[in-house]
Parts: structure tokens; C-alpha cells; sequence
């Protein structure tokens, strides 16, 4: 079965430099959901999307931004990165479905150092 | 908000035998969600297994199940018959109906031991 995608991987960049990170969602997925996990943390959530309008925010620092796209690829943007924005970065999307709520599935993060 | 508390923060089992992890919450929600994830040194999260709050039915993924008792806010795993391929860091989250950003637990580390 199709999984969740982010690009890149790994990322190393310097301070003050800017990082794009990519997510494209399980097909036919509507929500793409944004976490940030610290090394030795649980997951925070930043950000989420819900056909392509924001429809929940977290703890997410105004130096990020995100959007979803057309085909519901979400991509969240950093700038002025901070040694402290070094982490691994989940993006999770699920199905809206009539009732209950919908499970997240995670794609498999993207490491990023921030030297 | 919601909050979730894991108050094990490591925990060791023998393969093949049975171990329960914790898991207690708070919401004044009256519909939400509870989940397991499992996190493997890959760092991949795992989804393990998932509890509506209005079921009163414990739910069963194979080898794990949960006990829910939603007066006292608790929701345990229990994996029964543990595998070497079960050491992971397990995550448990809730979240709210429709508005499903996910709160996470502080995590427990299982080892399993052969």
C-alpha cells in the first residue's frame, strides 16, 4: 500500500539559511498534519491542512510557514533557522471520513540539522 | 487541551511473555480518540492500535490490546507473546472528534529481551 512521502530524507543546513521540506499524502488523503519531535521528545504538532485551508495550528515558531497544494502535497517552509530547529519533522495525513475521527499515518520524517 | 501521561518511561520483557505499558489522559471531550504508535530506532511511526472513546469494546490488533476504562482516564497496551521485533519506543496520543491534531505521551522504551 501506498505510504506517506517526505523529501528530503536528511538536510544539514547552516544557521540563518533557509530548508523547504516536502510531504505528499497517502492517495486520495485530504489532511496533511505537521510534528516536530526534538532528539529524546514526543512529537509536537505544528501545523495542519484540510483541502488545502489551514485548519489547526500548534506550536509552530512565525519563522515557518506551510501550505497544501492543489494535488494536496504540503510543503513547510523555515527560515532563520536556529541550532534549535535540529529535529526530525513528521508529516502525517489522513482520510476524512463521515463520523468518527480519522487515523494519522506518518510518513517516515525528515532529520534536519541545523549546523 | 488535552493531555496524555506515559509514567513508565523504560521498560524491559522477556521475549514470549506478556507486558503492559500505561497510559493515562485528561479531556473534557466527550468523543475522542485514543492511539499506540510505535516508534522503532528507525524513528518511523508505527500506528499499533486505535480506541474510539464511545466504544466500550476493548480493541485487539493480533498480539496487542488495550484496556480502556474511560471513568478512570486510563488506557493500557498489552502485548501478549513479545517478539524482538517489538523493542521500540511506544508512543500513546489522543485526539479530539474533527479536530484532530494529535497529543502525544513522553514515550516508553521497551526492551525486549531474548
Amino acid at each position: 500500500a501506498a505510504g506517506v512521502i517526505q523529501s528530503p530524507r536528511h538536510l544539514i543546513k547552516e544557521k540563518r539559511e533557509t530548508a523547504t521540506l516536502k510531504c505528499y499524502p497517502i492517495p486520495r488523503h485530504d489532511t496533511v498534519y505537521w510534528y516536530q519531535q526534538g532528539p529524546g521528545q514526543d512529537p509536537q504538532f505544528l501545523i495542519s491542512f484540510y483541502e488545502k485551508m489551514q485548519s489547526d495550528k500548534g506550536s509552530i515558531p512565525d519563522r515557518f510557514s506551510a501550505q497544501q497544494f492543489s494535488d494536496y502535497h504540503s510543503e513547510l517552509n523555515m527560515s532563520s533557522l536556529e541550532l534549535g530547529d535540529s529535529a526530525l519533522y513528521f508529516c502525517a495525513s489522513s482520510e476524512t471520513v463521515t463520523g468518527p475521527g480519522e487515523t494519522q499515518y506518518f510518513g517516515p520524517g525528515t532529520r534536519l540539522l541545523v549546523l | 487541551a488535552q493531555t496524555v501521561t506515559q509514567s513508565q518511561p523504560e521498560m524491559s520483557v522477556q521475549e514470549a511473555e506478556t507486558v503492559t505499558l500505561s497510559c493515562t489522559y485528561d479531556t473534557s471531550e466527550s468523543d475522542y480518540y485514543l492511539f499506540w504508535y510505535k516508534q522503532p530506532p528507525s524513528r518511523q511511526m508505527i500506528l499499533v492500535i486505535r480506541q474510539e472513546a464511545y466504544k466500550q469494546q476493548n480493541a485487539t490488533e493480533n498480539r496487542f490490546s488495550v484496556n480502556f476504562q474511560k471513568a478512570a482516564k486510563s488506557f493500557s497496551l498489552k502485548i501478549s507473546d513479545s517478539q524482538l521485533g517489538d523493542a521500540a519506543m511506544y508512543f500513546c496520543a489522543s485526539s479530539r472528534y474533527n479536530f484532530n491534531k494529535f497529543y502525544f505521551g513522553s514515550g516508553t522504551k521497551l526492551n525486549v529481551k531474548p
